[in-house]
C-alpha cells in the first residue's frame, strides 16, 4: 500500500494548457516536497512546504499543502514543453526517522508544442 | 563539490552473481539512502542510514545489504542477483535537521540488468 497516492499517473496536454497534480494520504506529514525528474537523471527538488494551508509559487508552478497536512497539489499555469518530466511528491512523516521520505508513484507529464 | 556520485552507471549481471553499487557524497550529510525505481512504481526505499555505523531497512530490503563505515560512503551490495532486481538504482543524501533542511540530493543512478 502506497502511503502517498498521486494522481493522475499520466498527463498529456498541449502547450498553454493548465494542469493540476494531486498527492493524497490518510497520514499526517510534517512536510511535503515536490521533485521533478528528467529521463536518465535523478530527481531534483522543486519545493518544500511545511505549514498546513501553505501556498508557494515558483514562476508558473503553484504548490499547496492541505490544511490538515495530509495532501498537496501542484498546479502549472500555461504549461510549456520544458515542463515535461516525472513529478514526484514526497513526505516526511511525523514520528519517522529524521530524513526519511515517503514517495508517491509519480505523475508523468508530457507537454506537446 | 561533486554532490552525490554513483558508480557504475550501467551494469549487466547474470543470475546469481554478486556486486556492489558505490555511492559517495561530499556534502557532510548525515542521512543517506538507496532507492530502486521501476516503471509506474515511483521510488521505493531499500535501505537507509542516519550516520556512520547506523543502517536500517526500508520498504524493499530483501536481497540487498548495506554498510556505512564513513559519513561519505554508502555502498549497496546485491548478494545473489535475480531478474527481479533489474531496475534503476538511486542513491540520495540529505541533512536531518528541520524539514526545510532535508532536501534529498540524488545521484545520477545505476541502470542494472540481471539476465
Amino acid at each position: 500500500t502506497q502511503l502517498l497516492e498521486q494522481s493522475p499517473q499520466f498527463l498529456s496536454i498541449q502547450e498553454g494548457e493548465n494542469l493540476t497534480v494531486y498527492c493524497n494520504s490518510s497520514s499526517v506529514f510534517s512536510s511535503l516536497q515536490w521533485y521533478r525528474q528528467e529521463p536518465g537523471e535523478g530527481p531534483v527538488l522543486l519545493v518544500t512546504v511545511v505549514t498546513g494551508g501553505e501556498v508557494k509559487k515558483l514562476k508558473r508552478l503553484t504548490f499547496q499543502f492541505g490544511d490538515a497536512r495530509k495532501d498537496s497539489s501542484l498546479h502549472i499555469t500555461a504549461a510549456q514543453p520544458g515542463d515535461t518530466g516525472l513529478y514526484l511528491c514526497a513526505g516526511a512523516r511525523r514520528g519517522s526517522t529524521l530524513g526519511r521520505l515517503y514517495f508517491g508513484r509519480g505523475t508523468q507529464l508530457t507537454v506537446w508544442p | 563539490n561533486a554532490g552525490v556520485t554513483q558508480t557504475p552507471k550501467f551494469q549487466v549481471l547474470k543470475t546469481g552473481q554478486s556486486m556492489t553499487l558505490q555511492c559517495a557524497q561530499d556534502m557532510n550529510h548525515e542521512y543517506m539512502s538507496w532507492y530502486r525505481q521501476d516503471p509506474g512504481m515511483g521510488l521505493r526505499l531499500i535501505h537507509y542510514s542516519v550516520g556512520a555505523g547506523i543502517t536500517d531497512q526500508g520498504e524493499v530490503p530483501n536481497g540487498y545489504n548495506v554498510s556505512r563505515s564513513t559519513t561519505e560512503d554508502f555502498p549497496l551490495r546485491l548478494l545473489s542477483a535475480a531478474p527481479s532486481q533489474t531496475s534503476v538504482y538511486f542513491c540520495a543524501s540529505s541533512f536531518t535537521g528541520t524539514p526545510l533542511d532535508n532536501e534529498q540530493f540524488f545521484g545520477p543512478g545505476t541502470r542494472l540488468t540481471v539476465l
